[in-house]
Order: structure tokens, then C-alpha cells, then sequence
């Protein structure tokens, strides 16, 4: 079955640096991988996600880069601020089955 | 559309009774979610219906838990009977189809005593 791992488990950057944050998948079928957040007592929401046809996507300061060769995909955050710290998890969904990464908690310092 | 609804927020139930959490997806989404998320353990895939029948239901940890969705409109998780290492939040979440943005619903806190 489809297999998504997720790492760092924390993370613990100073306010305006970068974040990665890196997951790889093991089915060669996926062609979905999209990230939510989820802050403190709030439900996960989709941030960025992009799809197998293209290697990397951009929406302000969070972008996410696709190795299809290699099976892993990275969220990257940069200019770090504050309210960036939550919980952080990928997906890799195969066909109908959403399954979700174990998770990073990314905690930005001011 | 308000978005995916559950409830309720918050039960607090002893153990051996039955609870029962519910949810409403999102009008026209086929595919609908349950996960069961804690710290130790992360997001957990419960149960997941696509046009209302039950596809994978391999994530149910064991036989005290049952899923159903009677209509596209109205599914229920059911755990009978309850015991403390079910304590967690439960969310479920609705897709319009599986490659596509999933909308949670703001989970149910259920602790077990």
C-alpha cells in the first residue's frame, strides 16, 4: 500500500529564516501531492499542492518542489514569521486514498 | 456551503458506553474521510466512502468501530463500546474527488474516562 514518510519531525528556526520540510512516497502512480497546515486546536487546511507534471510551484513564501525520479517532494518556507509555526503534513494520495504524512511541527522563533 | 460539519465539538463519555460522532460533507463531494489523530500517532485513515460506500476500511483499529453513510449527506462513526485509548480528535473530511483540496470538518474531541 502507499507509504508516505515525512521529515523532520520538529523543526525549530529563528523568524526570517528558511524552512524545508521533505516527504517521499513509494507509489510510482501518485501524481497529487499537496500540504496542509494545521495550527494549534484547528482542523488541517490545504496550503500549496502541485501535480506530477510539473517540478516546482510557487505561492508567495511557500513553495513546493516535485522529484518524481526520486519519489519525494519539499515544502519550502522562507522568510519565516511567526504565525508559520504550526503542525505541516504532506499527502501523497493514490487514487481515492488520502493518507497523510506523520507530520512536522515547525516552530518559528521571533 | 458552511463546509464540512461535525459534532459534536467536544464528548466526554465512560468507558464501555457507546459514542457516536457525525458529519456532514460538503454538497457535492463524493469522497468522504475519517482520521483519528493523536499525538503519539499522527493523522490516522479510519474509513473512506466514495459515493457513499465504504471503499477501505483497513485504518479501523478494531471491530468496536463502525462507519456507515446512508446518504451523500450524512455519514456516522460509531464506537461501542468506548474505552480510554480511544481518547482523540476525530475529523472527517470531503473531497470533490481524490485529487483534489480535502476539507476538514473541525473534529470531535472525545475523551473517555
Amino acid at each position: 500500500g502507499e507509504n508516505v514518510e515525512q521529515h523532520p519531525s520538529t523543526l525549530s528556526v529563528q523568524e526570517g529564516d528558511s524552512a524545508v520540510i521533505k516527504c517521499t512516497y513509494s507509489d510510482s502512480a501518485s501524481n497529487y501531492f499537496p500540504w496542509y497546515k494545521q495550527e494549534l486546536g484547528k482542523r488541517p487546511q490545504l496550503i500549496i499542492d502541485i501535480r506530477s507534471n510539473v517540478g516546482e510551484k510557487k505561492d508567495q513564501r511557500i513553495a513546493v518542489t516535485l522529484n518524481k525520479t526520486a519519489k519525494h517532494f519539499s515544502l519550502h518556507i522562507t522568510e519565516t514569521q511567526p504565525e508559520d509555526s504550526a503542525v505541516y503534513f504532506c499527502a501523497a494520495p493514490n487514487t481515492d486514498k488520502l493518507i497523510f504524512g506523520t507530520g512536522t511541527r515547525l516552530q518559528v522563533f521571533p | 456551503d458552511a463546509g464540512v460539519i461535525q459534532s459534536p465539538r467536544h464528548e466526554v463519555t465512560e468507558m464501555g458506553q457507546e459514542v457516536t460522532l457525525r458529519c456532514k460533507p460538503i454538497s457535492g463531494h463524493n469522497s468522504l474521510f475519517w482520521y483519528r489523530q493523536t499525538m503519539m500517532r499522527g493523522l490516522e485513515l479510519l474509513i473512506y466512502f466514495n459515493n457513499n460506500v465504504p471503499i477501505d476500511d483497513s485504518g479501523m483499529p478494531e471491530d468496536r468501530f463502525s462507519a456507515k453513510m446512508p446518504n451523500a449527506s450524512f455519514s456516522t462513526l460509531k464506537i461501542q463500546p468506548s474505552e480510554p485509548r480511544d481518547s482523540a480528535v476525530y475529523f472527517c473530511a470531503s473531497t470533490l474527488q481524490w485529487n483534489t483540496e480535502a476539507f476538514f470538518g473541525q473534529g470531535t474531541r472525545l475523551t473517555v474516562v
